[in-house]
């Protein structure tokens, strides 16, 4: 089935250290792919996207390439801040099923000064 | 514009009881989708609404309904609560694109947050 796995956290870094959280799927159709992100006590925002293989979304300093050939949509950052600390989610979505989006587990990232 | 609304934020209920959850959608967004979102099971999807019509339902058993407004308002329901539906009840919504179809992009609300007693 069409799934999304995330990897497991907790993830805690030092402020401006690199971040990579991997995220690869499985599906039957042809997804576009989706990051969001969860405040504390908040609903989903959605950070980026990418609708074909080799597009790359990216937005406030994130970004995320949509990998085909190894079904892949990895979140990077180059430097992280406290205030990126939240718990991220990787989903996707098919073409032609409505509007039901496959969400990972999730990973919770902790930034420290 | 107004974001999305759930109310209640939260909800105390006990084992037997039912359950009515609200969701306001964005103005203009006629897709609603509801997701059940759980420290063990992450987010799952419920079902979604479009223009008062059910077009997708997850695997959640007959106690878990919703039915949709002309107004895109929308309400999802849960009868018999049991322990395990406690957890953080999402609404997203939808605009639709030029094409007529739905944006490949939903926006949250803030949840609502069951437990059960």
């Amino acid at each position: 089935g069409d799934s999304v796995t995330q990897m497991e956290g907790p993830v805690t870094l030092s402020e401006e250290a690199f971040l990579t959280i991997n995220c690869t799927y499985t599906a039957t159709g042809y997804p576009s792919l989706f990051w969001y992100v969860q405040y504390p006590g908040e609903g989903l925002q959605l950070l980026l996207k990418a609708t074909k293989a080799d597009d790359k979304g990216s937005n406030k300093g994130f970004e995320a390439t949509y990998r085909k050939e190894t079904t892949s949509f990895h979140l990077e950052k180059g430097s992280v801040q406290v205030s990126d600390s939240a718990v991220y989610f990787c989903a996707l979505k098919l073409m032609n099923t409505g509007n039901q989006f496959y969400f990972g587990t999730g990973t919770s990232l902790t930034v420290i000064p | 514009k107004a974001g999305v609304t759930q109310t209640p934020r939260y909800l105390i209920k006990t084992r037997g009881q039912q359950v009515t959850l609200s969701c306001s959608p964005i103005s203009g967004h006629r897709s609603v989708s509801w997701y059940q979102q759980t420290p063990g099971q992450g987010l799952q999807f419920l079902f979604e609404y479009f223009s008062e019509t059910q077009r997708n339902k997850g695997n959640f058993p007959g106690r878990f309904s919703g039915r949709q407004f002309s107004n895109s308002r929308s309400e999802m329901n849960v009868s018999t609560l049991e322990l395990g539906d406690s957890a953080l009840y999402l609404c997203a919504s939808s605009p639709i694109v030029a094409s007529g179809r739905v944006a490949n992009e939903q926006f949250f609300g803030p949840g609502t947050r069951l437990t059960v007693l």
